[in-house]
């Protein structure tokens, strides 16, 4: 199975910074990465599917590229309603791999 | 627009079964794939499977192999998870999510694992 390291754990900004949040896979895979927003006691919420392409509503302050094994989410201009969990998936084979998550929290 | 609904929370004895169910509502359950997804308390998610919903195949998370099925219900628009020989370690929310990223989600079901 392809394991998916995601870094940092957690990560403390301010509104209107910029960050980015990694995911190495433990082999080279295609661009078949998706990044997800969980908010507490909310079902997870699809931002970007194969990579970069962004999913119709999420705003364009979210981008995600990479290739090969390490791809990043990049979050710009940060809005109180982007501080949550983001999760990364590697949908390129069975089984699916979920990194392990990064908290995103107001500094 | 598609949306997943899913049945309500469960409390089960160590050694019982769970089946959890996922309604498409303005849809049918045919097309793409339904998969199964589960966090538990604090923790991060994890993938356990997916469902062909059209040919009813299967592939499952090698640690749940023996202990999970995942089966659809076609006339109902309804899939379904059931987990068996259920131990305290399965307490988490359980999601169903359709297609290959997951663009559509339920919105989970607590299975609480208690003696």
């Amino acid at each position: 199975a392809i394991q998916m390291t995601q870094s940092p754990s957690s990560l403390s900004a301010s509104v209107g910074d910029s960050v980015t949040i990694t995911c190495r896979a433990s082999q080279v895979m295609t661009h078949d990465l998706g990044w997800y927003q969980q908010i507490p006691g909310k079902a997870p919420k699809l931002l970007i599917r194969a990579t970069s392409t962004l999913e119709s509503g999420v705003p364009p302050r979210f981008s995600g590229s990479g290739s090969g094994t390490d791809f990043t989410l990049t979050i710009s201009s940060l809005q109180p309603e982007d501080f949550a969990t983001y999760y990364c998936l590697q949908a390129y084979t069975y089984p699916y791999t979920f990194g392990q998550g990064t908290r995103l929290e107001i500094k | 627009q598609v949306q997943l609904v899913q049945s309500g929370a469960e409390v089960k004895k160590p050694g019982a079964s769970v089946k959890v169910s996922c309604k498409a509502l303005g849809h049918t359950i045919t097309g793409p794939y339904i998969h199964w997804v589960r966090q538990a308390p604090g923790q991060g998610l994890e993938w356990m499977g997916r469902l062909n919903p059209n040919t009813g195949d299967t592939n499952y998370e090698q640690r749940f192999q023996g202990r999970l099925t995942m089966t659809r219900d076609t006339a109902m628009h309804t899939a379904y998870m059931e987990v068996n020989r259920l131990t305290s370690d399965d307490t988490a929310t359980y999601y169903c999510a359709r297609g290959v990223f997951m663009d559509v989600w339920g919105q989970g079901t607590t299975v609480t694992v208690t003696s």
